[in-house]
């Protein structure tokens, strides 16, 4: 069965403090890895996909990596409005056809100035 | 270019009623979903459409029905809501490319908060 898994469920930072969230993930072929990032009382606002082990991308104070069995987010020198919940999310070549998602519970950041 | 839209923001119903979410886009997306979101469950899928008069269920779909008879349009509706239908919904939508290229993103609307008593 298709899964994803994040951890931790909610890390506190202070400004500055460099992190990283992790998402495991088990799936029958990958076609696909999301991140998002969830603002309170808003909609899950896209930040990256990534297709295969090795890839990296970057976003200001974020960079996203992939292996074959995880991603990492990592958070470099935290500023207080990267507090947010990050999602992970993955797309399975069964579900290329449909563009379906598996999704992670989600680990909710902190950052405190 | 609104992007995907829902209607309504905050809805309180009473055990038993019915009501229906509207889900719009303007991006031309042949794909639309429906997902609930609940504390420490992650976004689930209700119900999916992968183009116009086409539904099918997804990982939640009991107590719900869809329909899309628009492409920009796909509607949620709850026929006799029940306290475990409590939940913030979102609807996302996202547009097709063939197999072999690099996959679609989903990009979603900004929730209706919905309380059934």
């Amino acid at each position: 069965e298709d899964q994803v898994t994040q951890s931790p469920e909610a890390l506190r930072l202070q400004e500055g403090e460099s992190s990283s969230l992790n998402c495991s993930y088990t799936v029958s072929g990958l076609r696909g890895l999301f991140w998002y990032r969830q603002d309170p009382g808003k909609g899950p606002e896209f930040l990256f996909t990534l297709y295969s082990a090795g890839e990296e991308k970057e976003k200001e104070r974020l960079k996203a990596t992939l292996t074959k069995k995880e991603s990492f987010l990592h958070i470099t020198a935290p500023k207080p409005e990267d507090s947010a919940t990050y999602l992970c999310a993955v797309q399975a070549w069964g579900s290329s056809n449909t563009g379906k998602l598996i999704f992670g519970q989600g680990t909710t950041l902190q950052v405190k100035p | 270019n609104a992007g995907v839209t829902q209607t309504p923001k905050f809805r309180v119903l009473k055990t038993g009623q019915s009501m229906t979410l509207l889900c719009a886009q303007d991006m031309n997306h042949e794909y639309m979903y429906w997902y609930r979101q609940d504390p420490g469950m992650g976004l689930r899928l209700i119900h999916y459409s992968v183009g116009e008069g086409t539904t099918a269920k997804g990982e939640v779909p009991d107590g719900y029905n869809v329909s899309r008879l628009k492409k920009q349009n796909f509607l949620l509706g709850l026929e006799s809501a029940a306290p475990s239908q409590t939940s913030v919904y979102f609807c996302a939508s996202s547009y097709p490319v063939p197999a072999e290229q690099r996959t679609d993103t989903q990009y979603f609307g900004p929730g209706t908060r919905l309380t059934v008593l």
